[in-house]
């Protein structure tokens, strides 16, 4: 298979606190890039995407930051809030209709 | 707008069995990407359908196969169970296919015995 990684990291924060999940992908003729939250039991839901001709994207409350020196993506949750807690996956797009996910981080928001 | 769903939810089988797992996409989508989830290797690409076409494939063995319908409703199908193929089967949609704006289904959690 192609995906990256074989454990899950978890990021714990305190409910209100701002985090950061990360992400190196591999394939630096990526185009464009997504971050999906995963609860259990659910498929994959799509949070907010960036173009590799950007380098800041924010929404509601998430941030995506793009650094494609070093093929480095990264999610940031403002006032993280129990209703965060999931799994988080960066995804790429390679070209060809084809999408490489990263290998997820668990996300622990305590109240 | 009805979501991405996907039948059955659940569904053992034997190993050396095979199985045909459906999805049927958003309305007006014509682009369905398959993908297996498991704890180890984690969301891996099958196959992307467009328009009953196959354009991408990722790197699972020949048993591993799909198509699609004229009605973009998409069907995988995996011959000869083995333990391994025990997962999460998700698939998405899109208008154009690709990482654009994919809508996921619930999944089909498959248990091979």
């Amino acid at each position: 298979g192609e995906s990256v990684g074989l454990h899950l990291p978890t990021l714990s924060v305190q409910e209100g606190d701002n985090s950061i999940i990360n992400c190196a992908y591999s394939n630096s003729a990526s185009d464009y890039f997504i971050w999906y939250k995963q609860e259990s039991g659910k498929g994959p839901q799509f949070i907010i995407d960036i173009r590799s001709n950007m380098d800041k994207r924010q929404g509601q409350r998430v941030t995506v930051l793009l650094n494609k020196t070093v093929k480095h993506l990264s999610l940031q949750i403002a006032a993280t809030q129990p209703g965060d807690s999931a799994v988080y996956f960066c995804a790429e797009n390679t070209g060809g209709f084809k999408t490489i996910f990263g290998a997820g981080t668990r996300l622990f928001v305590k109240a | 707008k009805a979501g991405v769903t996907q039948t059955p939810r659940y569904l053992i089988k034997t190993r050396g069995q095979q199985v045909t797992l459906s999805c049927s996409p958003i309305s007006g989508h014509r682009s369905v990407s398959w993908y297996q989830q498991t704890p180890g290797q984690g969301l891996q690409f099958l196959f992307e359908y467009f328009s009953e076409t196959q354009r991408n494939k990722g790197n699972f063995p020949g048993r591993f196969s799909g198509r699609q319908f004229s009605n973009s409703r998409s069907e995988m199908n995996v011959s000869t169970l083995e333990l391994g193929d025990s997962a999460l089967y998700l698939c998405a949609s899109s208008l154009t296919g690709g990482a654009y704006e994919q809508y996921f289904g619930p999944g089909t959690r498959l248990t091979v015995t």
